[in-house]
């Protein structure tokens, strides 16, 4: 069952410009993870936020959390065009098994130089 | 330099034949996983492993089966029983822990039913 939506599907800026995901979730969670994915690759770690944090910054990665609205949203600074890639939110639902981390279905970012 | 691996990146299958995907980790993590990705589609659990010699089922099972017999590799046999097998494998590798502090994926593996 997914737990995790990202909005928007998809999301086109010119380079320099920010850039700024969301997540939305449906269950008490322990944390929620972002991940990129480069077509046709692996997914890569990008940040984690646990339950009892509101904001976190990695570079030019801002992420926050809002346990109220089950939301979340991540913010990328000055893009580049090696940003183009799908961003997918990822949690561990509380309580439920803490094996099973769940993805949304990703926000497409395009990054045109 | 620690990673995953995932073998072999493009896969072929004909219809009735059963596939093995390849999937080793030299980064000591005590958990796997096996995810299928569609197209447009986020990640389905098809199944994890917390430690050696032990495994369960995630939320897309049928038609697949695993091993874990070493700690280093989690491989995915495709049955003939998956109907509909097309698609981008990801395995990952995580402390026992996982979920609370991340995964680390593989570069994947696409199978295709010719």
């Amino acid at each position: 069952s997914q737990q995790g939506e990202e909005d928007p599907q998809a999301l086109s800026i010119q380079e320099g410009e920010n850039a700024t995901m969301n997540c939305s979730y449906k269950t008490s969670i322990n944390n929620l993870q972002w991940y990129r994915q480069n077509s046709g690759r692996g997914l890569v770690h990008l940040i984690l936020i646990r339950s009892n944090e509101r904001e976190k910054h990695s570079g030019r990665l801002r992420v926050t959390l809002d346990t109220s609205k089950k939301s979340s949203s991540l913010l990328i600074t000055a893009s580049r065009a090696a940003d183009t890639a799908s961003y997918f939110c990822a949690t561990p639902p509380r309580g439920g098994s803490n094996y099973k981390l769940t993805f949304g279905k990703g926000t497409l970012l395009t990054v045109n130089p | 330099d620690g990673g995953i691996t995932q073998s072999p990146k493009y896969l072929f299958r004909k219809e009735g034949q059963n596939v093995t995907l390849s999937c080793e980790q030299n980064l000591n993590h005590d958990a796997m996983y096996w995810y299928r990705q569609d197209p447009g589609q986020g990640l389905r659990l098809i199944y994890y492993s917390q430690i050696v010699n032990d495994f369960q089922k995630g939320d897309i099972a049928e038609g697949y089966s695993v091993s874990r017999e070493k700690k280093e590799s989690f491989p995915l046999t495709v049955t003939s029983a998956q109907k509909n097998p097309t698609a981008f494998y990801l395995c990952a590798s995580s402390i026992a822990q996982g979920p609370l502090y991340g995964y680390t994926f593989g570069s994947g593996t696409r199978l295709t039913v010719v």
